[in-house]
């Protein structure tokens, strides 16, 4: 069974650009989430797509925005960038069928560097 | 608010050494913790998750066990070797349905196990 994959892996850009970022979840998974890490905060919650609804979001500002498709693959952009986006973006996988047993896999990362 | 700690932030130890890493969290509540590992650059690889309900979960060299009542974790991996160098995160899920699958994680440990 493939897992979690994510385009591009590397992605370099300048100040005031806008870019998207993809993820396919494991087959069969309906729940996409999505976090930045970067040194100084760690891992943060972005949002979490669920049958194409968003159901959480973490504290960011409007910049930053996602979908998810009927075949569960996601994206998530982010406009007028700024250098403090510079981070790796992780994007994890769940059945999300359990609450208790749910397993979250996550993909590689696109790691997003602003100029 | 949900906070993770994860002390110490790095760890050093000779191969062969049994590895005890500790984390901590300030609410109860929580569905599940799950213990990752993540190489430098990489995503993240699940280890372990433990149900709130359960007290220790097992897989080959890894143990993990959870006191949910003090807010604690503990990973053990027995008889370190130098590929388990890796950062190590736990990660907790609360128990509440608004949060989905939103995942609060700690600072992570750095370890080094040398030969």
């Amino acid at each position: 069974k493939a897992g979690v994959t994510q385009t591009p892996r590397y992605l370099i850009k300048t100040r005031g650009q806008q870019v998207t970022l993809s993820c396919s979840p494991i087959s069969g998974h309906r729940s996409v989430s999505w976090y930045q890490q970067t040194p100084g905060q760690g891992l943060q919650f972005l949002f979490e797509y669920f049958s194409e609804t968003q159901r959480n979001k973490g504290n960011f500002p409007g910049r930053f925005s996602g979908r998810q498709f009927s075949n569960s693959r996601s994206e998530m952009n982010v406009s007028t960038l700024e250098l403090g986006d510079s981070a790796l973006y992780l994007c994890a996988s769940s059945l999300a069928v359990s609450g208790a047993t749910d397993t979250q896999y996550f993909g590689p990362g696109t790691r997003l560097t602003v100029l | 608010k949900q906070e993770v700690t994860q002390i110490p932030a790095a760890l050093s130890v000779p191969e062969g050494e049994n590895l005890v890493l500790n984390c901590s969290f300030t609410d109860s509540a929580i569905y599940n913790l799950q213990w990752f590992r993540q190489d430098p650059g990489k995503g993240l690889t699940s280890l372990l998750l433990i149900q709130s309900s359960q007290r220790e979960q097992t897989s080959g060299r890894l143990n993990a066990s959870l006191d949910k009542s003090s807010g604690r974790s503990t990973l053990y991996i027995a008889a370190s070797q130098p590929g388990d160098s890796a950062t190590y995160l736990c990660a907790v899920r609360p128990h509440a349905l608004a949060a989905g699958n939103k995942l609060t994680f700690g600072g992570g440990t750095r370890v080094l196990v040398k030969p």
